[in-house]
C-alpha cells in the first residue's frame, strides 16, 4: 500500500482562487519532504523542500510567496498555491525519505491542478 | 552541476522481448545514488531500481536490472521480457545523499503484441 498519501488527486480552481495539496507519511515521520511540479510531457521539477519545524527552502526560479509549504507536523506537509492563474495547471507531487536512507524515497501519488 | 541525460524520448519494443533504456549522469561528487521511475499515466512515480555509486555489483530487481558503468558515467535500464504492462514513462534520477531527486527528461517507452 501507499505509504506517502497525497490529497487531492485532482483539483479545479478557479482563476485568483487557493488551492491547497496535503502531502501525508503513513507509518513513518518524515522530517523533510519535497515538492516537484510536471508540466505536461515534461520531466518533474523540485520546486522546494520542506522541512518539519522551519522554514522551507525553495529552489531557483520558484516563488516563495506563491507556493507557500507548510510542514506543521513530522507526517503532513502542505502546498498551498495562493492566486492560481492558469499557468500553474500542472501536476504536483511530493515525496519523502524512508526511515532507510539512501534508496528508499517514497513518492505520493500526485495532484492534477487545473486552474479555470 | 549535477545533470541526467535520456536520449531516448521513445523507444517501442515487442512483448517478451528486451528493452535498454538509456541513462548517463554528471556529477563530481564520488557519492551519489541513481534511481529509475515508472510513471504511468495515472501519473504515480513508481519505483524500479536503486544503484549506489559505491555498489561493486549491478543492481537487479525482477525483470529490472541497471548496466551500471561507473568510468562512462551511465546507468541504462534493461527491463527483460517485456509486457504490455510496462508501456509507460520511464525516469533516471540522480540523488547526492540529499534525498532531493533530479531527473531526466524521460523516455516513452510502448510495447506493442
Amino acid at each position: 500500500g501507499a505509504v506517502v498519501s497525497q490529497h487531492p488527486s485532482r483539483v479545479i480552481c478557479k482563476s485568483g482562487t487557493s488551492v491547497k495539496i496535503e502531502c501525508r507519511s503513513l507509518d513513518f515521520q518524515a522530517t523533510t519532504m519535497f515538492w516537484y511540479r510536471q508540466f505536461p510531457k515534461q520531466s518533474l521539477m523540485l520546486m522546494a523542500t520542506s522541512n518539519e519545524g522551519s522554514k522551507a527552502t525553495y529552489e531557483q526560479g520558484v516563488e516563495k510567496d506563491k507556493f507557500l509549504i507548510n510542514h506543521a507536523s513530522l507526517t503532513l506537509s502542505t502546498l498551498t498555491v495562493t492566486s492560481a492563474h492558469p499557468e500553474d495547471s500542472s501536476f504536483y507531487i511530493c515525496s519523502a525519505p524512508g526511515q532507510v536512507s539512501g534508496n528508499t524515497i517514497y513518492f505520493g501519488e500526485g495532484s492534477w491542478l487545473t486552474v479555470v | 552541476a549535477q545533470k541526467i541525460t535520456q536520449t531516448q524520448p521513445g523507444m517501442f519494443v515487442q512483448e517478451k522481448e528486451a528493452v535498454t533504456l538509456d541513462c548517463t549522469y554528471d556529477t563530481s561528487d564520488p557519492s551519489y545514488g541513481l534511481f529509475w521511475y515508472k510513471q504511468p499515466s495515472s501519473g504515480e512515480m513508481i519505483f524500479l531500481i536503486y544503484q549506489g555509486s559505491y555498489d561493486q555489483q549491478n543492481a537487479t530487481e525482477g525483470r529490472y536490472s541497471l548496466n551500471f558503468q561507473k568510468a562512462r558515467k551511465s546507468a541504462n535500464l534493461v527491463i527483460s521480457a517485456s509486457q504490455l504492462g510496462d508501456s509507460a514513462m520511464y525516469f533516471c534520477a540522480m540523488t547526492l545523499n540529499t534525498d532531493k531527486l533530479i531527473f531526466g527528461t524521460g523516455t516513452r517507452l510502448q510495447v506493442f503484441p
